[in-house]
């Protein structure tokens, strides 16, 4: 059974503190590995999809990064905009549709 | 305008009543999704439908069924609301190929008394 894990649960970051976010995920074979932004009380916006592992992308200040086992959002330099819970989902082979698994997310909060 | 919306935004209702939530797209999209978010389960698939007449359940389909309209319509109802179904829920599309992204709508709150 496919499986997202993500810590930490929580992070809280002041402006300009780069960190990471971590995604580790157990899939049969992977179709794709996704990452999506979550503002409270609002849909998940889409922010990359990561096909293979050694795949980085990129996205103002934040850079998503896949290996086999696990996936990386990193964040440089935030600012208290990026405050969010930050999802990841994989999407495996094994399925006869393309069904996400989410995690449960990674709550960052960044102060001024 | 928004390319995936969702009616109502709020609802409260009470235990046994059925209601209906409601999922409108124009993005063209032939996939759509029910989800629903709970705090600490993240999100679930409840139903999607990768055409008018293709409808699927997810892995928590008890207790909802959907319809789907028309290509751009989907919608969810809960036949006889219970407490645990007060929720988050979320719809999704997809236009299917390689690593198939979802787009999701903004979510209808509700509330089971």
């Amino acid at each position: 059974e496919d499986q997202v894990t993500q810590s930490p649960e929580a992070l809280r970051l002041q402006e300009g503190e780069s960190s990471s976010l971590n995604c580790s995920y157990t899939v049969s074979g992977l179709r794709g590995l996704f990452w999506y932004r979550q503002d409270p009380g609002k849909g998940p916006e889409f922010l990359f999809t990561l096909y293979s592992a050694g795949e980085e992308k990129e996205k103002e200040r934040l850079k998503a990064t896949l290996t086999k086992k696990e996936s990386f959002l990193h964040i440089t330099a935030p600012k208290p905009e990026d405050s969010a819970t930050y999802l990841c989902a994989v999407q495996g082979t094994d399925t006869g549709f393309q069904k996400l698994v989410f995690g449960t997310g990674t709550r960052l909060l960044v102060s001024p | 305008d928004a390319d995936v919306t969702q009616t109502p935004r709020n609802r409260i209702t009470k235990t046994g009543k059925r209601i209906m939530l409601e999922c409108s797209q124009t993005k063209g999209h032939d996939r759509m999704y029910w989800y629903r978010q709970d705090p600490g389960l993240g999100l679930r698939l409840i139903y999607y439908s990768f055409d008018v007449k293709d409808i699927n359940k997810g892995e928590i389909s008890d207790g909802y069924s959907v319809s789907r309209q028309a290509q751009a319509k989907f919608s969810l109802s809960l036949e006889s609301a219970i407490p645990n179904q007060t929720a988050l829920y979320f719809c999704a599309t997809a236009e299917g190929g390689r690593g198939e992204t979802q787009y999701f709508g903004p979510g209808t709150r509700l509330l089971v008394l």
